[in-house]
Parts: structure tokens; sequence; C-alpha cells
């Protein structure tokens, strides 16, 4: 079945770092991806999404292009800040199953 | 902010008790999701439902039953909950199948079995 695999962390880095969270995916068809992020005591919200191969996903200085030929879908931020704390999901929509596979998670720490 | 509201949003039961949790829309999406999220697991499926009284098993089914009678209530009940059923459950919702559509996530229940 379709799965999501990324770094699980912690990972822990200081303020106006550059950061980068891998995922990959294996899937069936052509799913879309998303990476969710969830502060504490949330719920998931979106972050950013990519559709089809080449997409680049963009959202509060956040990036991540779709790379169907690694099946790979890296979150990128140029400059963190400490308000980025939180954890980060990568995930994909299978249209097939109706359903939505989660990987497990990124907890990142940023220190002032 | 999507329309959604998961209750309750905590509960302490006993082993061997059956409880319920409740998702309300209030969005009119056609497809609802529960998920249970578990360190080092992140979020897996329980069940889902793609409309009234249609509903499916996901991942992780067993031990756990759903009902959906209204296009915005779904609900997930733990049969006779078990230690093994702590968790924090999250409800979420999606328009569509199309491919474009993301899910939009419910506050979460943080469930405790003792």
């Amino acid at each position: 079945g379709d799965s999501v695999t990324q770094m699980e962390g912690p990972v822990t880095l200081s303020e106006e770092a550059f950061l980068t969270i891998n995922c990959t995916y294996t899937a069936t068809g052509y799913p879309s991806l998303f990476w969710y992020v969830q502060y504490p005591g949330e719920g998931l919200q979106l972050l950013l999404k990519a559709t089809k191969a080449d997409d680049k996903g963009s959202n509060k200085g956040f990036e991540a292009t779709y790379r169907k030929e690694t099946t790979s879908f890296h979150l990128e931020k140029g400059s963190v800040q400490v308000s980025d704390s939180a954890v980060y999901f990568c995930a994909l929509g299978d249209n097939y199953g109706q359903n939505f596979v989660f990987g497990p998670g990124t907890r990142l720490s940023v220190l002032p | 902010d999507a329309g959604i509201t998961q209750s309750p949003r905590h509960k302490v039961t006993e082993t061997g008790t059956p409880v319920t949790l409740r998702c309300h829309q209030t969005e009119n999406h056609r497809y609802m999701y529960w998920y249970r999220q578990d360190p080092g697991h992140g979020l897996r499926l329980i069940h889902y439902s793609y409309g009234v009284k249609d509903t499916d098993k996901g991942e992780v089914s067993d031990g756990y039953s759903v009902s959906r009678s209204k296009t915005e209530d779904f609900l997930l009940t733990l049969e006779s909950a078990t230690s093994s059923q702590t968790s924090v459950y999250f409800c979420a919702i999606s328009e569509s199948l199309d491919t474009y559509t993301e899910a939009f996530f419910g506050q979460g229940t943080r469930l405790t079995v003792v």
C-alpha cells in the first residue's frame, strides 16, 4: 500500500538557520502531496500542497517541490523562527483508496 | 478555519466501558475520517465515510465502529475500551476525492483508558 517516510527528528535549530525535512513516498497512481503543521495542543493545519510532478508548494516562507523521479517532497525554509517550532507531517492524498496517508511527523525546535 | 468540532476534547474512561466520540462539521463536506495519533506512528486511519451511511475500514479499525446518519456528524465508538486505545483522536473532512483537495482537521480528543 501507499506509505510516507520522513525524518523523525527531533530537529533542533537556531533562529535564522536553514531547514530541510526530508520526505519520500510510495504510491500507486498520481497522489497529491501535502505538508501539515501541528502546534502544541492543536489539530493539523495545512502548510502547503502540490498536486502534480514539478509543482512547488509554498506558504509562510516554506517550500516543497513534488519530485516524481525521486518520489520526494522535501520541506525547506531559508530562515526559521522560534514561532516555527512545531511538528511537521508529510502526507499524500490517495484518491484510489479515498484516504490520506501520513508520515510519522518531525518535531522541530527553534532556539532563540 | 473549517467548521469542525470534536467532542469531548478530553475523556478519561475505565477499561471495558463503551466510549463514543463525536465529530460535527458545518462545511457540508462529503468525506469524513477518524485518525488516531500516537508517538512514532504519525496519524493512522481508523475508519472513514464517503457519504451518509457509507463507511469503510482503515488501517487500524479493530475495536472501533463508526456511524454516519447525517452529513454533518460522524461518530466513533469504542465498544469496550482497552488501554491500547489511549490516544489522541482526530476527525478530518474533505470535500471530494479530487486530487487537489486537502483534508481539514478538528482540534482532537485526548482519550485516556485506565
